[in-house]
């Protein structure tokens, strides 16, 4: 298995403009989650998803940011439009089970996003 | 707030040593899980602890978990340069089920 698979790697963009991330789980995880790593912050839970389902998008920090998950093989974290302070390293993350059962995370390598 | 606290924040020490590091959380969990960054790359996880468990072991890695006290050590034994990362603890936030991570002890293991 090819593991989680996020693109881009590395992403550097001027404020105001649209920003795309993706990502593809692992075959067979219900669960998927995007969370967002900065020194400051640390890691913080944006959203997650089960079966497709956005569960949980308490942690999204404002309208700017939207998630999709159009079928089980891929979601999309999108930032419209971004700003210096998105600049972070997003993760996606997935696993079977969810809730109180949510198991092991498999994490992806991550999209480093620079706002200028 | 962040459900797991790592202590301390960083440690360094050297090949051989052990390295012990410790979680401590708010909330009744239904279990604990311990990852590990390395820079630049995304986690990886080590183990998992229920929360009726008291210990538990995975080759170099002894974790254990105490309940009453809302705290967790992870134990490297014999430490490798290879071993220096970040690691995490993370747990499910009471009433929200969400998986959410402390901010990670930096480990250096000097050779």
């Amino acid at each position: 298995d090819a593991g989680v698979i996020q693109s881009p790697r590395h992403e550097v963009t001027e404020m105001g403009q649209e920003v795309t991330l993706r990502c593809k789980p692992i075959s067979g995880h219900n669960s998927l989650f995007w969370y967002r790593q900065t020194m400051m912050r640390g890691l913080e839970l944006l959203i997650y998803f089960n079966n497709n389902v956005p569960i949980d998008d308490s942690g999204m920090p404002e309208d700017r940011f939207s998630a999709k998950m159009p079928n089980a093989s891929f979601s999309t974290l999108k930032i419209q439009p971004s700003e210096p302070r998105d600049s972070a390293v997003y993760f996606c993350a997935s696993s079977l089970g969810t809730g109180r059962n949510t198991g092991e995370l498999f994490f992806g390598e991550g999209s480093r996003l620079t706002v200028l | 707030s962040q459900q797991g606290e790592e202590d301390p924040q960083a440690l360094s020490i050297q090949e051989g040593e052990n390295a012990t590091m410790n979680c401590s959380y708010k909330t009744s969990i239904n279990n604990l899980q311990w990852y590990r960054q390395n820079s630049g790359r995304g986690l990886v996880h080590l183990i998992l602890i229920r929360s009726n468990e008291r210990e538990k072991h995975s080759g170099r890695l002894r974790v254990t978990l105490d309940t009453s006290k809302k705290s967790s050590s992870l134990l490297i034994t014999a430490s490798r340069a290879a071993d220096t990362a970040s690691y995490f603890c993370a747990t499910i936030q009471g009433g929200s089920e969400k998986l959410v991570f402390g901010k990670g002890t930096k480990l250096t293991v000097n050779p």
